[in-house]
C-alpha cells in the first residue's frame, strides 16, 4: 500500500523469543495502529499512537509493547513470543482520526512454533 | 469491548446482488466503513457513511444504515469473481481516535 510498509512480510519465530515487527509510513500521519487478525475474530486493536512518544493500549495488548520514537516508524515487539500471538498483523494510519478511515499495510504474518 | 457481528459467509452467482449485513453496537458513532480484504492482502477501504446519512451509492455499492437497530448494510449489484473477498464493517469508538471492525464476511462468488 502507497505510503505505509511493514517489515517483515513474513517470520517464523521460537516460543520464548522476543519479536519486533516494524511499521513504516511516509505520509506524515499522526495516528498509527497495531492490529492482529485471526479467524473468527476480526481485526482487534493491539495498541495505537497519537504523536511521537504517545501510545496507548487496545483490547488485546497483553504480551505486547510498542514504540513511537519518530513520526514514521511505530514498532510492535512481542517480548517473549507464545504460540498464541501466531497471526497476521496489520499496521494501519489515519491523519486526523479515524473519521477519514485508516490505511493499512499489507500486513506481517507471524508464526511462533 | 464493543462487539460488532457480521455472518460469516455468504455465497452468491454472478451477476447477482449481495447483501452483507453488519450489527453495530455504539449509538454515537459519527462513521461506518466498510473495508474489502483480498487474499494475502490488507484492508481497503470501499466506502463509508456518516451517521446523519440512511443511504450512500457509489456505483454498484449501496450502503443502508439504520440508526434505531444499529443496523449497516452493503448491497453489491451485479456481483463479479473479483469481488470475492472478505468484507469488514467497522464504526468509530473511543472518542473518534479507533475503529472497531466486525468480524469479516467471506463473499464467495460462483459462476
Amino acid at each position: 500500500d502507497a505510503g505505509i510498509t511493514q517489515s517483515p512480510r513474513h517470520k517464523v519465530t521460537e516460543t520464548g523469543t522476543p519479536v519486533t515487527l516494524r511499521c513504516h509510513q511516509t505520509e506524515n500521519h499522526r495516528y498509527m495502529y497495531w492490529y492482529r487478525q485471526d479467524p473468527g475474530h476480526g481485526l482487534r486493536l493491539i495498541h495505537y499512537s497519537y504523536g511521537v512518544k504517545d501510545t496507548d493500549k487496545g483490547e488485546v495488548s497483553d504480551g505486547y509493547s510498542v514504540s513511537r520514537s519518530k513520526t514514521e516508524d511505530f514498532l510492535l515487539t512481542l517480548e517473549s513470543a507464545t504460540s498464541s500471538q501466531t497471526s497476521v498483523y496489520f499496521c494501519a494510519i489515519t491523519g486526523s482520526g479515524a473519521n477519514y478511515g485508516y490505511t493499512f499495510g499489507s500486513g506481517t504474518r507471524l508464526t511462533v512454533v | 469491548g464493543e462487539d460488532v457481528e457480521q455472518s460469516l459467509f455468504l455465497s452468491v452467482r454472478e451477476g447477482d446482488s449481495s447483501v452483507i449485513n453488519c450489527t453495530y453496537t455504539d449509538s454515537s458513532s459519527t462513521y461506518l466503513y466498510w473495508y474489502k480484504q483480498e487474499p494475502g492482502a490488507g484492508l481497503q477501504l470501499l466506502t463509508y457513511i456518516f451517521s446523519n446519512m440512511d443511504m450512500k451509492q457509489d456505483q454498484r455499492l449501496t450502503v443502508l444504515l439504520n440508526k434505531k437497530d444499529k443496523h449497516l448494510s452493503l448491497r453489491i449489484a451485479d456481483t463479479q469473481t473479483g469481488d470475492s473477498a472478505i468484507y469488514f464493517c467497522a464504526e468509530i469508538t473511543g472518542g473518534g481516535n479507533k475503529l472497531t471492525f466486525g468480524t469479516g464476511t467471506q463473499l464467495k462468488v460462483e459462476l
